[in-house]
């Protein structure tokens, strides 16, 4: 069966530091690779997503960037995080078209 | 894809029928629509979806109308643990990257 692992759950930084968070699906390949950020008291909003190795579409330009270095490897950075960025992160995977999404336990992340 | 409207708020009592509308009067014949909901503090989780047809799985049941442009998800028997922000949401087949866009879903409140 498919999983979605997400790390680390709860996560404090500093302004300014930088930020990696990573997210990997097993039980699937070529899978489709999403981020959400979820502000506090807020609706969901689509970071980044991703339909292969290396590809990346960006639907919000803001501090973050994403990776996909493997097929099922998400990863989230930051080179200098800012206040704004505080949020609940969370990584999906779907196996396209016509499939739901399966999301991670996500990340909480507050900006210091 | 289509957009949704639906009620920010509603409660339930416990054992009831939870029946939470759904407007996308604008949904196109090959866009699907789905349901999600999202618990305090956890990531969405997928609840069911269908295209025209009345669906039923173990978690509910999702009526759609028969032009299309409004869907009932029915929990049959609420209980204090389905209070969760539930998400209704069109999707398209020509939608790249196969994205969910999450509205501000209703915020279902059951009470005992």
């Amino acid at each position: 069966s498919q999983t979605i692992h997400q790390w680390p759950a709860t996560l404090v930084q500093p302004v300014g530091s930088p930020l990696s968070l990573e997210c990997t699906v097993e039980g699937t390949s070529n899978p489709n690779l999403y981020w959400y950020r979820q502000a506090a008291g807020r609706g969901l909003q689509l970071l980044f997503y991703s339909v292969g190795i290396g590809q990346i579409s960006s639907e919000v330009p803001q501090n973050l960037s994403a990776s996909r270095p493997q097929d099922r490897q998400f990863i989230l950075s930051s080179k200098k995080l800012l206040l704004s960025d505080s949020g609940f992160y969370l990584c999906a995977w779907s196996g396209g078209w016509g499939y739901g999404y399966t999301f991670g336990s996500g990340t909480r992340l507050t900006v210091v | 894809d289509a957009k949704t409207t639906q009620p920010p708020s509603m409660d339930c009592a416990e054992g009831r029928a939870a029946n939470l509308p759904c407007n996308h009067s604008t949904i196109s014949g090959n866009e699907y629509v789905y349901w999600y909901r999202q618990i305090h503090s956890q990531g969405p989780q997928y609840i069911i979806h269908g295209l025209k047809n009345n669906e039923t799985n173990e978690m509910a049941s999702l009526i759609i109308t028969e032009d299309r442009k409004s869907s009932t998800l029915i929990l049959p028997h609420a209980t204090l643990r389905d209070t969760a922000v539930y998400y209704c949401i069109v999707r398209g087949y020509n939608n790249a990257g196969n994205m969910l866009t999450f509205g501000g879903g209703t915020r279902l409140m059951v009470k005992p």
